[in-house]
């Protein structure tokens, strides 16, 4: 079945370290996405990427970046400037940037010990 | 700046009962309206995507609506079931420049439904 993978489903990080969040799609989308969820508030954009070797900032880039080396994937490393970096990790894909929907992966969960 | 309202944030009804749920917009410029379905730490499932052309659309006890003249959009759920329980979202997609698009999210209804 087509879909997106995220790992791992939970991640724990100590301060100053930098970890990377997996994200794998086979539906051949060509854009990407990762957002942020926190409690009581909406999904935020991270960066989204319409092509390979390419990519946009959203909302809250600071603190993170991505890589597209392939169109089926999209990493996401969280760096140690990212300062409250506990949330809900999600990464989405579309055929392309423009009138499409979106299908979502499972999620990881990041926590700082 | 886009912003997305859902009301109520929380919802509690009895099995077999009708409901509605409901999502506005600020910006009537959409391309597109889509809910998703989040169960507790997982992602969304799509739910339905409504064009801006369209009216409504309909997935089995499922029906959302759209009028984009009044910025609002409503989730109705036929004859709910305790499976339905989940926390509901709608997500309006505008264009904001260039080749971007952006997918603005509201904050979600928690539905709960008594068995």
């Amino acid at each position: 079945d087509g879909g997106i993978t995220q790992s791992p489903k939970y991640l724990f990080r100590k301060e100053g370290q930098n970890v990377t969040l997996s994200c794998e799609q086979n539906l051949n989308h060509d854009a990407m996405y990762w957002y942020r969820q926190d409690p009581g508030q909406g999904l935020r954009l991270i960066y989204y990427s319409q092509i390979v070797n390419d990519f946009q900032k959203g909302d809250i880039a600071e603190g993170y970046s991505v890589s597209r080396e392939k169109k089926e994937s999209f990493p996401l490393t969280v760096t140690s400037a990212q300062k409250n970096p506990t949330a809900f990790y999600l990464c989405a894909s579309s055929i392309r940037v423009s009138n499409y929907g979106y299908t979502f992966g499972s999620g990881t969960r990041l926590t700082v010990v | 700046k886009q912003e997305v309202t859902q009301i109520p944030a929380a919802l509690s009804v009895p099995e077999g009962e009708n409901l509605v749920l409901n999502c506005s917009f600020t910006d009537s410029a959409i391309y597109n309206l889509q809910w998703f379905r989040q169960d507790p730490g997982k992602g969304l499932t799509s739910l339905l995507l409504i064009q801006s052309s369209q009216r409504e659309q309909t997935s089995g006890r499922l029906n959302a609506s759209l009028d984009k003249s009044s910025g609002r959009s409503t989730l109705y759920i036929a004859a709910s079931q305790p499976g339905d329980s989940a926390t509901y979202l709608c997500a309006a997609l505008l264009y904001s420049g260039g080749s971007n698009y952006k997918l603005t999210f509201g904050k979600g209804t928690l539905l709960t439904v008594n068995p």
